[in-house]
C-alpha cells in the first residue's frame, strides 16, 4: 500500500514565524503536491514537484515556498506566518504513469496537518 | 479553464438508501477523473478512477460513471451504510507546465441517518 505520511497532525504557530511542514512517500512517486483546503474553498494547490529540485507554483503559491531535495520528501514553508494560513494542509503524490497508452495518476493523500496561526 | 462542480453541497439520506453524487467539468478533454473520500478532520483516500476511454468503474458498493461529451460524472452508491457518511470530492487532472495538476469540486457532504 501506498503509505504518504505529514509530520504534524496538528500544529500551533504564533504570527511570523517560519514553519515547516514535512511530507514523505513510501512509493518512490516522481510526483507531488502541496494543498489547502479551507471551508467553502475546497482543495486549492499550493505547489507540485514532478521530479527531484522541480517544482512549479500552483494556484496560491503566495506566502510560501517548497523544497524537494530527495524524491521521497516533499516540504512545505511558511517564511513568516499569518493568521490567513491557518488551514488544513493536505500532502499527495502520484505517480508519472502510463497505462496502456493513458495515464493513471492517481493521487494519494497524507492525513492532512491542521496548523493554525495565532 | 478546468472548472469542476459538485452538486449537491450537502446530501443526507436514511440508511440502506441508494444515491447518486454528481460531479462536472467545464473541459471534457481530460484524461480522467478520480473520486475521493474524506473523513472530518482527515486526509482524502481514493475510491475510483476512470480512465477517459472508460464509461464506468466500480468497486463494491460504488460504480462510478464518466460521460466526456457531456462534461459530467456520478458516483452511484448502493445500500447507504452509516460508515459512508463522510464528503466525497471529484478531481480531474489537467496539463500544465511541467506536468499535471488536479483541479477539485468543492465536495458533496453525505450524512447517512441510522
Amino acid at each position: 500500500d501506498v503509505k504518504v505520511t505529514q509530520s504534524s497532525r496538528y500544529l500551533v504557530k504564533r504570527t511570523g514565524e517560519k514553519v515547516f511542514l514535512e511530507c514523505v512517500q513510501d512509493m518512490d512517486h516522481e510526483n507531488m503536491f502541496w494543498y489547502r483546503q479551507d471551508p467553502g474553498l475546497g482543495l486549492r494547490l499550493i505547489y507540485f514537484s514532478y521530479d527531484v529540485k522541480m517544482k512549479e507554483k500552483g494556484d496560491i503559491p503566495e506566502g510560501y515556498s517548497v523544497s524537494r531535495e530527495k524524491k521521497e520528501r516533499f516540504s512545505l514553508i511558511l517564511e513568516s506566518a499569518s493568521t490567513n494560513q491557518t488551514s488544513m494542509y493536505l500532502c499527495a503524490s502520484s505517480t508519472r504513469g502510463i497505462l496502456a497508452g493513458l495515464r493513471t495518476d492517481t493521487q494519494y493523500f497524507g492525513p492532512g496537518t491542521r496548523l493554525t496561526v495565532l | 479553464k478546468q472548472e469542476v462542480t459538485q452538486i449537491p453541497a450537502a446530501l443526507s439520506v436514511p440508511e440502506g438508501e441508494n444515491l447518486v453524487l454528481n460531479c462536472s467539468f467545464t473541459d471534457s478533454a481530460i484524461y480522467n477523473l478520480q473520486w475521493f473520500r474524506q473523513d472530518p478532520g482527515k486526509g482524502l483516500t481514493s475510491l475510483l478512477l476512470i480512465q477517459s476511454s472508460q464509461r464506468e468503474q466500480t468497486s463494491g458498493r460504488l460504480n462510478a460513471s464518466l460521460d466526456k461529451s457531456s462534461g459530467r460524472s456520478t458516483l452511484y452508491i448502493a445500500a447507504s451504510q452509516p460508515g459512508d457518511s463522510a464528503t466525497y470530492l471529484c478531481a480531474v487532472p489537467y496539463l500544465n507546465t511541467g506536468g499535471f495538476k488536479t483541479i477539485f469540486g468543492a465536495g458533496t457532504r453525505l450524512f447517512v441517518k441510522a
